[in-house]
């Protein structure tokens, strides 16, 4: 099956920096990647994603890219602000079955004054 | 609208004791799915349905049993709770189709 790995596993970075969270894959299968962020004690929330045949994509300050050759992908958050303190999970599937979200184990991202 | 409820959002067993985790979903949903969060260890997938009378086993099915009678409710059942069993459980639903997974609040689950 699926297996993805997520680095780094904690995070710190001063308000304003940029944060970057990486993640790998095993299964040459997997076409779909979503991130979701999961501020303490609530759910997960998508807050980008994207597909195998796109290898960027952006939404204000956070962006994914994505290389399929490497089987890797990764979540950047520009001009960081304290709100975006969470944990973060990268995941990958086929869309085929994408009720099968395989998760990384989560970075913890913590953006101080 | 209120997307994916799970109840209870806490609750505390006995070892030995058994438990329905309940989750319904009013978005007509086909895909539904159960994970459990544990910490260090991110979501693991425990069960999913593709549609009603549709169950298959995810990552690490032992221990919890599922149904899906309707397509708006996936209960999670815990025949005999064990202390290893103790997390944080997130019901998903997903739209055939697409690709988004609505997360529920969560139950968090723990086995004395």
């Amino acid at each position: 099956g699926e297996n993805v790995e997520q680095h780094p596993s904690t995070l710190s970075v001063q308000e304003g920096d940029s944060a970057v969270i990486k993640c790998t894959y095993s299964d040459s299968a997997s076409n779909y990647f979503p991130w979701y962020k999961q501020e303490l004690g609530k759910r997960p929330q998508l807050i980008i994603d994207i597909r195998s045949n796109v290898g960027e994509k952006k939404d204000q300050r956070i962006a994914v890219t994505l290389n399929k050759t490497a089987k890797h992908f990764s979540l950047h958050i520009t001009e960081t602000q304290p709100e975006d303190s969470a944990v973060y999970f990268c995941a990958a599937s086929n869309t085929g079955t994408a009720s099968k979200l395989t998760f990384g184990t989560g970075t913890r991202l913590q953006v101080t004054l | 609208n209120a997307g994916v409820t799970q109840t209870p959002k806490f609750q505390v067993l006995k070892t030995g004791q058994s438990m329905t985790l309940q989750c319904a979903q009013d978005m007509n949903h086909e895909y539904m799915s159960w994970y459990r969060q544990d910490p260090g260890m991110g979501l693991r997938l425990i069960h999913y349905s593709v549609g009603a009378g549709i169950t298959d086993q995810g990552e690490v099915p032992n221990g919890y049993n599922v149904s899906r009678s309707t397509t708006e409710d996936f209960p999670l059942r815990l025949l005999s709770a064990a202390p290893s069993q103790t997390s944080v459980y997130f019901c998903a639903s997903r739209r055939t189709g697409a690709t988004e997974a609505f997360f529920g609040q969560g139950t968090r689950l723990t086995v004395v």
